[in-house]
């Protein structure tokens, strides 16, 4: 079974500063990556994916991640944040023997004060 | 775009009694799911669907049914609904391995 574990429950920046949620996975097979934005009162939107290629994956809004096969990771990360980047934001594994199930971690709470 | 939508968005049921939440995708997918939001817990998956006429159980299926009829309707049941299942729950649909488009969730509290 993939788990996914993303180590901070709440992060809290300014806006301007620059970000990164961790995401760390377990699973020895090949697995597809992705992260998910939630905004209150609001279902989860998909962000970006990574499966193979360049670890670098560039999503909308600014946000891109990078995809570590040694540290089992792929934190997601943004240069400047804006205020309407608070949300929650969840990391997401999946795996071609999953019969298409996401396995979503706890999410991190991102607060951008202005 | 890919459109999923819940109904009710908001259901205050009694204990006992049945509840049904009903779910609707336009974007052909095959696979449906139920999940449901609890502060610590994040998504927990309830039950599943391939396509018409299949559901299956996801990690916490006790107490709940699910019902898929057509490609586009996937209902969560509760035949007796308890105050535990108060819960915000999501459904969402997909049609892979990366993405699942997800409606904008049904506040369900039991008294």
């Amino acid at each position: 079974t993939q788990t996914v574990s993303q180590s901070d429950a709440h992060v809290t920046v300014f806006e301007g500063d620059s970000v990164e949620l961790r995401c760390n996975y377990s699973y020895g097979g090949s697995i597809y990556l992705s992260w998910y934005i939630q905004h209150h009162g609001h279902g989860l939107q998909f962000l970006l994916k990574y499966y193979s290629g360049n670890p670098v994956v560039q999503g909308v809004n600014g946000f891109e991640a990078e995809f570590s096969k040694s540290d089992s990771s792929f934190h997601l990360r943004k240069a400047s944040v804006h205020w309407s980047d608070s949300a929650v934001y969840f990391c997401a594994v999946s795996a071609r023997n999953s019969n298409n199930r996401i396995f979503f971690g706890d999410g991190t709470q991102l607060v951008v004060k202005p | 775009e890919a459109a999923v939508t819940q109904s009710p968005r908001n259901k205050v049921a009694v204990t006992g009694g049945k509840v049904t939440l009903s779910c609707n995708q336009t974007n052909n997918h095959n696979n449906m799911y139920w999940y449901r939001q609890d502060t610590g817990h994040g998504l927990r998956l309830i039950h599943y669907s391939y396509g018409a006429g299949s559901t299956e159980k996801g990690d916490i299926p006790d107490g709940y049914k699910a019902s898929r009829p057509s490609q586009e309707n996937f209902s969560l049941i509760l035949e007796l609904a308890t105050p535990s299942q108060t819960s915000v729950y999501f459904c969402a649909s997909g049609g892979g391995q990366y993405e699942q488009y997800f409606g904008p969730g049904t506040r369900l509290t039991v008294l």
